[in-house]
């Protein structure tokens, strides 16, 4: 079985720029979360995403924005990128919105120069 | 709020060696703790996890770790190290808020395993 699959694995875009990045879950996993691991600190919360809604936002400014599809696939999107937003981001499934075993994927790291 | 605290930056120790990797979190509800590890380019690997039960947890390449409440503690163990085992160590608990499960990770701890 595949696990969580994340895309691209890494990406290099200028500052002001816009990313997208892209998250397959577990198949029949219907909770999609997202996270920003910033170099040598722990993840923190960006997103959770259940039957297509959103369920929660963490603490990140509104050019972060996010979208689940009918396959519970997901997309991150980041727009106006600052350098700040140079980090490692994870993407993780789990069967429902309660969340007790998150899969993570391999992340996609983004660089902003 | 919840909170997990990592108590060391960096753990050094011999290879066949014992380890303890120390972390203490902060909740007023019930708790959900977990353990992930990370190698170097990769994401976040479950290691092992408390919901409830036994308070002594048992997961993956050898490793275990014990929930104490009074002590507000779930130390990752292992008693003999391989090289192998090197990376990255998370400890995370769930914050549940109107309806939203969000794990919040401690800063971690880097385990280099030496020859």
């Amino acid at each position: 079985d595949a696990g969580v699959t994340q895309s691209p694995t890494h990406l290099i875009k200028t500052r002001g720029q816009h990313v997208t990045l892209r998250c397959s879950p577990i198949s029949g996993h219907k909770s999609v979360s997202w996270y920003q691991q910033v170099l040598g600190q722990g993840p923190q919360f960006i997103f959770q995403y259940y039957e297509k809604e959103e369920r929660g936002r963490g603490n990140f400014p509104d050019r972060f924005s996010a979208r689940q599809f009918p396959n519970y696939s997901s997309e991150l999107n980041v727009n106006a990128l600052l350098l700040g937003d140079s980090a490692l981001y994870l993407c993780a499934s789990s069967l429902g919105h309660e969340n007790t075993e998150a899969f993570f994927g391999q992340g996609t790291r983004l660089t902003v120069v | 709020a919840q909170s997990v605290t990592q108590l060391d930056s960096q753990v050094p120790v011999f290879e066949e060696a014992p380890v303890e990797l120390r972390c203490n979190y902060s909740s007023s509800v019930s708790v959900y703790l977990f353990w992930y590890v990370q190698y170097p380019n990769q994401g976040l690997q479950l290691l092992l996890k408390y919901l409830s039960g036994s308070t002594l947890v048992k997961g993956i390449n050898g490793f275990e770790a014990e929930f104490n409440k009074s002590q507000t503690s779930f130390h990752l163990r292992k008693p003999s190290v391989h090289i192998s085992d090197t990376a990255e160590y998370f400890c995370a608990v769930i914050r549940v808020t109107s309806g939203t499960y969000k794990y919040i990770f401690g800063t971690g701890t880097r385990l280099k395993v030496l020859a």
